[in-house]
């Protein structure tokens, strides 16, 4: 159980164009996702907080005009990638959990983007 | 302020035998959850174990284990009896309460690499 789904896997695109990523609960309902970015060999960070019905909560130094979070349904956000530069080039990885402090992330496959 | 810390950026260990990966974490809640993800190489997260902060015994799931010691607000991970298929990254993560709005941050991760 607890199946994330994380579309594409991998995208290029040009730079100036923009790219959506979609991240699916499939057998839970997902009140909160979250998106991650990760750099080669780094961490995961954290870009935002999505809540189903509501705008999303940024991190700090996070874009939230580039980076656009729609939550529109308990099963589905998407992240798009607005005017993408190659400097947006990453690995973005979304999350849910079914719970709070005692839930763990259940991670889609994460989306390898290149802007060339 | 970093709030899990991982300072082991790489170990090795040798197959069959058992390693131990460090955290510590930096937190004022009361209520948290500790827990430990793998990272192969081919970028998917995978859920190894949780520990909460009011649990008094250590987590244990099969080969791994939680070294809870709250007052020294370490999480340390110990692998006993390594495989080959253990060689990944390793992230400490934690999951704070309301004060932290249910965000998981995770540490700069550990590449463990098992030796034949």
């Amino acid at each position: 159980g607890a199946v994330v789904s994380q579309h594409p896997s991998r995208v290029i695109c040009k730079s100036g164009t923009s790219v959506k990523i979609e991240c699916r609960s499939l057998d839970f309902q997902a009140t909160t996702m979250f998106w991650y970015r990760q750099f080669p060999k780094k961490s995961l960070m954290l870009m935002a907080t999505s809540n189903e019905g509501s705008k999303a909560t940024y991190e700090q130094g996070v874009e939230k005009d580039k980076f656009l979070i729609n939550h529109a349904s308990l099963t589905l956000s998407t992240l798009t990638v607005t005017s993408a530069h190659p400097e947006d080039s990453s690995f973005y990885i979304c999350s849910a959990s079914v719970g709070q402090t005692n839930s763990p992330l259940h991670f889609g496959n994460g989306t390898r983007l290149t802007v060339t | 302020a970093q709030k899990i810390t991982q300072t082991q950026p790489g170990m090795f260990v040798q197959e069959k035998e058992a390693v131990t990966l460090d955290c510590t974490y930096d937190t004022s809640d009361q209520s948290y959850g500790l827990f430990w993800y793998k990272q192969p190489s081919s970028g998917e997260m995978i859920f190894l174990i949780y520990q909460g902060s009011y649990d008094e015994q250590n987590a244990t799931e099969g080969r791994y284990s939680l070294n809870f010691q709250k007052a020294r607000k370490s999480a340390n991970l110990v692998i006993s009896a390594s495989q080959l298929g253990d060689s990944a990254m390793y992230f400490c993560a934690m999951r704070e309460g309301d004060t932290g709005g249910f965000k998981t941050i995770f540490g700069a991760g550990t590449r463990l690499f098992v030796k034949a």
